[in-house]
């Protein structure tokens, strides 16, 4: 039951590029987060971003909601290499549970 | 700073044996959770526990059982291990959500690498 996708599945940058990760979802939702997992890890939250918000920033990180479209886009400035991790998206559907897609792969390269 | 301590951190076992992953939550969250990572799957929801003595079943949830004694403590049982079991379990604990709002924003543990042989 995967009710949000992120996009593409991987990406290759280089130090100091921005980046665009995106995530489509299914459901109305209440709030979307986005995860960040590094290797070895396990997933820690990035940004939460309500419904009623169209943007949230968090330092280099920048998160878009488009509720019409069903889409949320994460962008990252000024990359740096331990910003190489997968990147989740988890669309609420109003319970308490946490579903997420198969994530995306950033790799920042020196 | 949330914290959520999963062990073993690695883990051989024979297929047909009985395997326990423990996971313990310092955050006095009501909600705990156990995931599956493969690859190309993403995140998988085995069981969760919105408090101590309560199990729930998540998506994948056959061939395994839950255990919540405590509010710290959360374990997952597999009782006949096999080898479509192997794979990275996390743990995590979750609040109830700011404001009001059901959204759900989860701590996650390291994980436990399990190798079913």
């Amino acid at each position: 039951s995967q009710l949000a996708e992120e996009n593409p599945w991987a990406l290759s940058v280089h130090e100091g590029e921005s980046v665009t990760v995106n995530c489509s979802y299914k459901t109305s939702i209440t709030a979307l987060q986005w995860y960040r997992q590094k290797s070895g890890e396990g997933p820690a939250q990035l940004i939460l971003i309500r419904s009623n918000e169209r943007e949230k920033r968090n330092g280099r990180l920048r998160a878009t909601l488009d509720t019409s479209s069903q889409s949320s886009s994460l962008s990252i400035t000024a990359t740096r290499c331990e910003d190489t991790a997968v990147y989740f998206c988890d669309s609420s559907s109003g319970s308490w549970q946490l579903i997420f897609g198969s994530g995306t792969q950033l790799t920042v390269m020196p | 700073e949330a914290a959520v301590t999963q062990s073993p951190r690695n883990k051989v076992a024979v297929t047909g044996g009985k395997v326990t992953l423990s996971c313990n939550q310092t955050n006095n969250h009501n909600n705990m959770y156990w995931y599956r990572q493969d690859t190309g799957h993403g995140l998988r929801l085995i069981h969760y526990s919105y408090g101590a003595g309560s199990t729930e079943k998540g998506d994948i949830p056959d061939g395994y059982k839950a255990s919540r004694p405590s509010q710290e403590n959360f374990s997952l049982i597999l009782e006949l291990a096999t080898p479509s079991q192997t794979s990275v379990y996390f743990c995590a604990s979750g609040d109830e959500g700011l404001g009001g709002s059901s959204q759900n924003t989860l701590y996650f543990g390291a994980g436990t690498r399990l190798s079913v042989l």
